[in-house]
């Protein structure tokens, strides 16, 4: 069953815990996204990925790292400099100029 | 950068009615344009897709028009049914593979 898992479906977070939330894909994509969504607004692209071993920031990358050492695996983590990251997540892929599918999303509370 | 506008922000009609929801875009180097459908706690579902040397595409119910002089592209969706009832996003994807997304329409069809 091919497409795009994330884990947890839910993550709690204390204040100043950094969390790592899990992207992974089996359609053999090159690009990988990392999206914030929050109530009322369109989504908003923290990082991205064309390559494994390269990824470039989005537009709001303050507060966020992530890694792409496999073609699979896209993890975005949530630091605590991060001062407000309640919000929706979502990972996507895509391959080179074809269209980009979505994972069904982390939503992170912090408590 | 790109910036996608979207209209209206919410929209109800009367089952089997039609629906149009329009989007404009800025960077005239776009050349792909998806409408994603989102069920509350769920991730996006592309439902249609158009590319930038193509002006109209159907898929049963729904159609994607694109004007590229005016730089704007609407979706529309015929005999609507309750199923239809979500949250609708346009994106425009642009030479480096980058998506951007309007802020959705949220969509109820009235049984």
């Amino acid at each position: 069953d091919g497409g795009i898992t994330q884990s947890p479906k839910y993550l709690f977070r204390k204040e100043g815990q950094n969390v790592t939330l899990s992207c992974e894909q089996n359609l053999n994509h090159d690009a990988m996204y990392w999206y914030r969504q929050d109530p009322g607004q369109g989504l908003r692209l923290i990082y991205y990925s064309q390559i494994v071993n390269d990824f470039q920031k989005g537009d709001i990358a303050e507060g966020y790292s992530v890694s792409r050492e496999k073609k699979e695996s896209f993890p975005l983590t949530v630091t605590s400099a991060q001062k407000n990251p309640t919000a929706f997540y979502l990972c996507a892929s895509s391959g080179f100029y074809n269209e980009q599918f979505f994972g069904p999303g982390t939503r992170l509370t912090v408590l | 950068g790109e910036n996608v506008e979207q209209h209206p922000s919410t929209l109800s009609v009367q089952e089997g009615d039609s629906a149009v929801i329009k989007c404009t875009y800025s960077d005239s180097a776009s050349n792909y344009f998806p409408w994603y459908k989102q069920e509350l706690g769920k991730g996006p579902q592309l439902i249609i897709d158009i590319r930038s040397n193509v002006g109209e595409k159907k898929d049963q119910r729904i159609a994607v028009t694109l004007n590229k002089t005016a730089k704007h592209f609407s979706l529309h969706i015929t005999e609507t049914q309750p199923e239809d009832s979500a949250v609708y996003f346009c994106a425009a994807r642009n030479t480096g593979n980058q998506f951007y997304f309007g802020t959705g329409t949220s969509l109820t069809v009235i049984p």
